[in-house]
């Protein structure tokens, strides 16, 4: 499995902006960039996910780079809810069923301050 | 709100018992995936089942083993419980390979 590399930790203020940052010089052309974010005593939530083009949706944006060698998560204006842990993940376009697989890495702990 | 429900929420086992812990999704959500998280890790793959089969394992042994029903709902089973399987066990299901649905998981302890 391509391998994902996150900071472990980021900090942001509250009604900030907030970039979170991936890099996955691996990936294949076949690789989704998924990202999920887990709060305290929580299972993971879908943020997102993109193969080539930017995304956007209600909870944030993902933005990728040329050569989808890294790709960061944009939240627009962190709140106190957006703390949790951010995972940058990659998943196979093609073949098969086995898109279940999730491979999570650390991932980076966001803390919003008030 | 996922649409699903693993139960139980906590349980406490002795080393070397079994345990059961259960799995409920979204109707229509035929792919189930369980995941063992490890206090201060991330999630680790255990096994997929799409269609009442699995189709997929992580690095797991035998005595990991699991179930899908006609309803779709999931079970996974351990045998021979050890100290190191102490963990949140994830539940998460798919409706394609986009984006996944987990529960709040199990916590399990063995003692």
């Amino acid at each position: 499995d391509a391998k994902t590399t996150q900071p472990n930790s980021m900090e942001s203020n509250e009604e900030e902006p907030v970039h979170l940052p991936c890099n996955h010089s691996t990936i294949s052309g076949t690789d989704y960039i998924h990202w999920y974010r887990q709060l305290p005593s929580q299972g993971p939530e879908y943020v997102i996910h993109g193969l080539t083009s930017n995304v956007n949706n209600r909870m944030a944006s993902l933005a990728i780079a040329e050569d989808r060698k890294s790709s960061t998560l944009i939240l627009h204006r962190a709140t106190l809810r957006d703390a949790a842990v951010y995972y940058c993940i990659l998943s196979p376009r093609v073949g098969g069923t086995s898109y279940g697989k999730l491979t999570f890495g650390q991932g980076t702990i966001l803390t919003v301050h008030p | 709100e996922t649409g699903v429900t693993q139960s139980p929420t906590h349980l406490i086992k002795t080393r070397g018992q079994q345990v059961t812990l259960r799995c409920s999704s979204q109707s229509g959500h035929n792919t189930v995936s369980w995941y063992q998280q490890a206090l201060g890790q991330g999630p680790q793959f255990i096994f997929q089942y799409y269609r009442e089969e699995e189709n997929g394992r992580g690095n797991f042994p035998p005595r990991f083993s699991g179930l899908q029903f006609p309803n779709y709902s999931s079970e996974l089973n351990v045998n021979a419980l050890e100290l190191d399987d102490s963990a949140l066990y994830l539940c998460a299901t798919h409706l394609s390979r986009t984006e996944a649905f987990f529960g709040q998981g199990t916590r399990l302890t063995v003692v």
